[in-house]
C-alpha cells in the first residue's frame, strides 16, 4: 500500500533560485491538492486540481508559483525567484472524496 | 482570519489522564476533519464527521461534531505517550464542491510518562 509521496523531503536554496518539488498521489485519487505550512500554523490552502485542470488556486499562489498536473498523475510545484518568506513545509493531499484528503509527508524548504 | 479556533493551543498532561481539546467556528462547515501531525511530517487523517450532532469513537479517542456543524472536540481516555502530537482540525467549505480545506492552527499535546 502506497500513500501519497513527495521529493524531495528536504531543500535548501539560496535567495532568488528556482525550486521544484514533486508530488505522487494514492493512484486511484483524481484530485490533488498543495498547502503550506509555516511554523505555528496549520496547512494553508494553494491550489487544487481535478485529473489534469487546475481548478482553483488560492490568492497565497503568487506569479512566482506555477503547479502543474500534465497528465493527470504526479504533479510538480514550482517556486521562481525563492525569497525568505518562502520558507515552508509544502504539503500535497489527493482524495477520492473531495474532503477526506490524504497527506504526504511534506517538502521542507529552507531559503538562506 | 482563522476559520477555525482551536483550544488549547498546547496541552501538557500526565500519561493517564483524560483530556479534550476544542474546534470553533462561526461558519458552517459540510465536514471536519481530524488529524494528528508528528514534527517533521505531513497530517494523518484521524477521522471525518459529516451529520450535525455526530459521534465517533477510535478507541480512546472520542469525536463529536456540533448539531449546527460550526463546531467540534475531541476527547482522548487515559492519555499515553504515544498520543502525543499536534491536533489539528479542518472544515470543508459548506458552499463548495471543490474540496479546499480550511485548518486551525492545533492544540500541541504532550503526554509524560
Amino acid at each position: 500500500d502506497t500513500g501519497v509521496s513527495q521529493d524531495p523531503r528536504h531543500k535548501i536554496t539560496k535567495r532568488g533560485q528556482n525550486v521544484t518539488f514533486r508530488c505522487d498521489p494514492i493512484s486511484e485519487h483524481n484530485r490533488l491538492y498543495w498547502y503550506r505550512q509555516t511554523l505555528g500554523q496549520g496547512p494553508e490552502f494553494l491550489t487544487y486540481f481535478q485529473n489534469e485542470a487546475q481548478l482553483e488556486k488560492s490568492r497565497l499562489l503568487s506569479d512566482r508559483f506555477s503547479a502543474e498536473r500534465p497528465k493527470g498523475s504526479f504533479s510538480t510545484l514550482e517556486i521562481q525567484r525563492t525569497e525568505q518568506g518562502d520558507s515552508a513545509m509544502y504539503l500535497c493531499a489527493s482524495s477520492h472524496i473531495s474532503y477526506e484528503q490524504y497527506f504526504g509527508p511534506g517538502t521542507r524548504l529552507t531559503v538562506t | 482570519t482563522q476559520l477555525l479556533e482551536q483550544s488549547p493551543q498546547f496541552l501538557s498532561i500526565q500519561e493517564g489522564e483524560n483530556l479534550t481539546v476544542y474546534c470553533n467556528s462561526s461558519s458552517v462547515f459540510s465536514s471536519l476533519q481530524w488529524y494528528r501531525q508528528e514534527p517533521g511530517e505531513g497530517p494523518v487523517l484521524l477521522v471525518t464527521v459529516v451529520t450535525g450532532g455526530e459521534v465517533k469513537k477510535l478507541k480512546r479517542l472520542t469525536f463529536q461534531f456540533g448539531d449546527a456543524r460550526k463546531d467540534s472536540s475531541l476527547h482522548i481516555t487515559a492519555a499515553q505517550p504515544g498520543d502525543t502530537g499536534l491536533y489539528l482540525c479542518a472544515g470543508a467549505d459548506r458552499g463548495s464542491t471543490l474540496g479546499r480545506l480550511y485548518f486551525g492552527r492545533g492544540t500541541q499535546l504532550t503526554v509524560w510518562p
